[in-house]
């Protein structure tokens, strides 16, 4: 069974700094890309970012809002995702979600997601 | 970025309605679409892809349709379990989201 689980949310002041973790397991972590997509409160989804595979060059997207800001970064051998949010932003607060992307004919989609985690972004 | 325009942005609707929902996006997309449904609470699950194809495990009374520029997700017969977000993606390029569609059961 597919599971990813979200960790390293919380409360961080503006300006500051929050690297959230999504360790994944139940299937081969090397293979897809991953993404990160973010919810503000009571609001839509929002993508953040994502990763290629290490075989599709392991480069990286990001949304213009977090450009610059943000890194997506992966550990095939800790079969974990990561998020590494600097400069933060009221407007960053939000639950994050990591998910796969996974191509269905012939469709990149976000297959499989986590439960989510908070970060709170206020001084 | 490519914008995607869903309507309505909120709906109520009986048990057994038929309900449709519509996305555009702001240039073609050709089928590059898929469709979401979340609880609150929850993260969202995968019901459409490539415009059309239902996800395994997905209930037959949801469909898909379109392509291009304007796409359509349908509920034939609303279910109580039905309630939920409603958002639609496009994956032509790097990904952007509708804004949603809240379904309430009257």
């Amino acid at each position: 069974e597919v599971q990813l689980v979200e960790s390293g949310g919380g409360l961080v002041k503006p300006g500051g700094s929050l690297r959230l973790s999504c360790a994944a397991s139940g299937f081969i972590f090397s293979d897809p890309w991953m993404s990160w997509v973010r919810q503000a409160p009571g609001k839509g989804l929002e993508w953040v970012g994502r990763i290629k595979s290490k075989t599709d060059g392991g480069t990286t997207d990001y949304a213009a809002p977090v450009k610059g800001r943000f890194t997506v970064s992966r550990d095939d051998s800790k079969n974990t995702l990561y998020l590494q949010m600097d400069s933060l932003k009221t407007e960053d607060t939000a639950v994050y979600y990591c998910s796969t992307l996974l191509t269905f004919g012939g469709v990149i989609v976000m297959a499989y997601w986590g439960q989510g985690t908070l970060v709170t972004v206020s001084s | 970025d490519i914008q995607m325009t869903q309507s309505p942005s909120s709906l109520s609707a009986s048990v057994g309605d038929r309900v449709t929902i519509t996305c555009r996006a702001s240039q073609t997309i050709a089928s590059y679409l898929n469709w979401y449904q979340q609880k609150p609470g929850k993260a969202p699950n995968l019901l459409i892809y490539a415009a059309s194809s239902l996800q395994s495990g997905v209930p037959s009374r949801f469909s898909g349709s379109g392509s291009g520029t304007d796409f359509t997700l349908s509920i034939s017969s609303l279910q109580p379990e039905d309630f939920g977000t409603y958002y639609c993606q496009q994956s032509y390029n790097t990904p952007t989201f509708g804004q949603g569609t809240k379904v309430e059961i009257k």
